[in-house]
């Protein structure tokens, strides 16, 4: 079965340390590639997205993620943290037959 | 703000009974998608359904049971309620059923079951 993996549980840095978070999917077809933020009690948001072209996505936030299809991978990427980047990540492979599935999620904590 | 928007916030209830849960897409999105988010399974794909047709269907139990209307909305019926149901209950929506476009996500509302 198809699936998504973010290896990364929970992730904790110091403030402007830089952030790399892991996603690898397994399905080989077509697919577009998110990663949502899930801030401490509030719901989820689009961080950002690749659907084609330019396989280097930037998103909000200072945010970016690669697309290294030859890996199956979507690594999340921010160069130097900031304490309000503590949130759950969450990881999502939407596949052409409409079926959105998410990673686990990584928990990032970071320390002012 | 994403558009979507989900009622009630917060729901309190007790084992064995039966709750409604609302969403309402974003204004000219056909489809819309339920997730259920717990502790112990993560976020999980329940259902979805495109202009008031059920046009996918995730790891949503017999006991649950969704339904689109003509304005769009959307309702998710959940019966015989278990202290596992307890969880985090989201809705997105999207413009249409294709497979391949983003999902926008309410704000969610947070189920206790005891």
């Amino acid at each position: 079965a198809q699936s998504v993996s973010q290896h990364n549980h929970h992730v904790i840095l110091s403030e402007a340390a830089s952030l790399e978070l892991g996603c690898n999917y397994s399905y080989g077809g077509t697919v577009n590639l998110f990663w949502y933020v899930q801030y401490p009690g509030q719901h989820l948001q689009l961080l950002l997205k690749y659907f084609s072209g330019d396989p280097l996505v930037k998103g909000i936030k200072g945010f970016e993620a690669e697309f290294i299809k030859s890996k199956f991978s979507f690594n999340l990427r921010k160069p130097s943290v900031q304490w309000s980047d503590t949130a759950e990540y969450f990881c999502a492979v939407n596949e052409e037959n409409n079926d959105m599935r998410f990673g686990a999620g990584t928990r990032l904590t970071v320390k002012p | 703000d994403s558009g979507v928007t989900q009622t009630p916030k917060h729901l309190i209830t007790a084992t064995g009974q039966r709750v409604t849960l609302r969403c309402s897409p974003r204004s000219g999105d056909l489809s819309v998608y339920w997730y259920q988010q717990s502790l112990d399974q993560g976020l999980q794909f329940l259902i979805q359904y495109y202009n008031g047709e059920e046009r996918a269907k995730g790891n949503i139990l017999e006991r649950f049971s969704a339904q689109q209307f003509p304005d769009l909305h959307s309702e998710l019926n959940l019966s015989s309620l278990e202290l596992g149901d307890s969880a985090l209950y989201f809705c997105a929506s999207s413009p249409s059923a294709g497979g391949l476009e983003t999902q926008y996500f309410g704000p969610g509302t947070r189920l206790l079951v005891l």
